[in-house]
């Protein structure tokens, strides 16, 4: 099955209005990375979380570890939102070893005016 | 910001060719990665290195072959290409800075591959 499960795996969002993007991890997740994909295919960082709550502009992402989820909160969507959203996580804390991310299917997002 | 480059953006090879994807990046990242991009998977990991002359196997190394011979470059190489290998190639380099278990990824632009 998904270690890393999206949803939705798609959305369409009216310009101006909010919405939640969500990963739940079968997998012990110990940081999450959020990442958009835009339309000409570039991979943008958004952010790194070890578990809490960060906030950039319009985005906010929070991972709570405990109950193996994460989500990415997009306010006042504008046009540019539009693209594929990934999360990844990675497991375990193995000392001096290298983990590795698990990336999920991502959530295709337009935003329309 | 990170730069990491890879070339070429495109590539169409033959059946049963050989494909060099190079990737450079100039931040001094310890750690790179090759990951693949499909519909329907999200992206998988290939191959990745530590370091100046280290290769290790990701998930799916079946049929790619990995070579980092100094910090900045890291180069993935199908000797055999095959249809199935048609993809689009991300590679990424770590900030390890908080620890090589907790590191920031950034990524190419991708190089998008056609075996035909």
């Amino acid at each position: 099955g998904d270690k890393v499960k999206q949803s939705p795996s798609a959305l369409s969002l009216q310009e101006g209005t909010n919405s939640a993007l969500r990963c739940n991890f079968s997998i012990a997740a110990t940081t999450v990375q959020w990442f958009l994909q835009n339309p000409r295919g570039s991979l943008i960082n958004l952010f790194y979380l070890v578990p809490g709550t960060k906030e950039n502009g319009r985005l906010k992402s929070t991972f709570n570890s405990k109950e193996s989820y994460s989500t990415l909160h997009i306010r006042d969507a504008q046009l540019e939102d539009s693209g594929t959203y990934f999360c990844a996580a990675e497991a375990g804390m193995l000392s001096g070893s290298f983990n590795k991310l698990t990336f999920g299917a991502g959530t295709r997002l337009a935003v329309c005016p | 910001e990170a730069a990491v480059t890879q070339s070429p953006r495109n590539k169409v090879a033959v059946t049963g060719g050989k494909v060099t994807l190079s990737c450079n990046q100039t931040n001094n990242h310890n750690n790179m990665y090759w990951y693949r991009q499909d519909t329907g998977h999200g992206l998988r990991l290939i191959h990745y290195s530590y370091g100046a002359g280290s290769t290790e196997k990701g998930d799916i190394p079946d049929g790619y072959k990995a070579s980092r011979p100094s910090q900045e470059n890291f180069s993935l190489i199908l000797e055999l290409a095959t249809p199935s290998q048609t993809s689009v190639y991300f590679c990424a380099s770590g900030d390890a800075s908080q620890g090589i278990s907790n590191e920031r990824l950034f990524f190419g632009h991708g190089t998008k591959l056609s075996v035909l």
